[in-house]
């Protein structure tokens, strides 16, 4: 089944403790995605990656990192979270040659 | 101001009825439009690309004005699981890859 899963789905974790939340695709998409929602402010991108080894910043890049080794990875890191960065976080792919996104479950992430 | 821009709603309407939805964005030189529905808790899903020309599918209509910068979203015949917040979509300014979500519409079909 194509698909877009990420991982963890829910996590509740402290502040500063480095944490990885996971995006696989399994559909061979080039252009992959994070954003992060929150109430009354909608989906905000935080990093996209054009291809392997290609990212750019998004409208809402600080406090994370990403990286994008494999085509079909792409990791979202906080290297030092804090409590601002409790958010529903999703990642997206999208097919060649289109920006349409095809988004995974979301993360629920809480930093206490 | 910005980039882009809708009204939150709540839209209350009755199953069967037509209803329409605006969406403004600032980046005149925005290449790429779309429309997104996100129901309650779940993960956004693509509803329609918006294409110069318009383009329907079913009882949805996406229409463009470039001159006026905004997209439109008509829905006709409303059903009771078209309940849901509606997304739309513009790519940013500083890159043509850039994505630049609406906080969202929300539609409420009563029966």
């Amino acid at each position: 089944e194509a698909q877009v899963t990420q991982n963890p789905r829910y996590l509740i974790t402290v502040t500063g403790k480095k944490l990885t939340v996971t995006c696989s695709q399994n559909m061979n998409h080039e252009y992959m995605s994070w954003y992060r929602q929150d109430p009354g402010l909608g989906l905000r991108q935080i990093y996209y990656s054009m291809n392997v080894e290609v990212t750019d910043k998004g409208d809402v890049p600080e406090g994370y990192k990403v990286s994008r080794k494999e085509k079909r990875n792409f990791p979202l890191i906080l290297e030092s979270p804090s409590p601002n960065q409790t958010s529903l976080y999703f990642c997206a792919s999208s097919p060649p040659g289109t920006l349409e996104q095809f988004f995974g479950p979301g993360t629920r992430l809480t930093v206490l | 101001r910005k980039e882009v821009e809708q009204d939150p709603g709540p839209f209350n309407v009755p199953e069967g009825a037509t209803v329409a939805f605006n969406c403004t964005y600032s980046n005149s030189a925005s290449q790429s439009f779309f429309w997104y529905r996100q129901d309650c808790r779940k993960e956004p899903k693509l509803l329609m690309s918006v294409y110069s020309s318009g383009n329907e599918d079913g009882r949805f209509t996406a229409q463009l004005n470039r001159a006026s910068q905004y997209i439109s979203l008509l829905i006709r015949d409303s059903k009771l699981s078209d309940s849901a917040t509606y997304l739309c979509v513009v790519t940013g300014m500083d890159s043509s890859y850039k994505l630049i979500f609406g906080s969202g519409t929300r539609l409420l079909v009563r029966p």
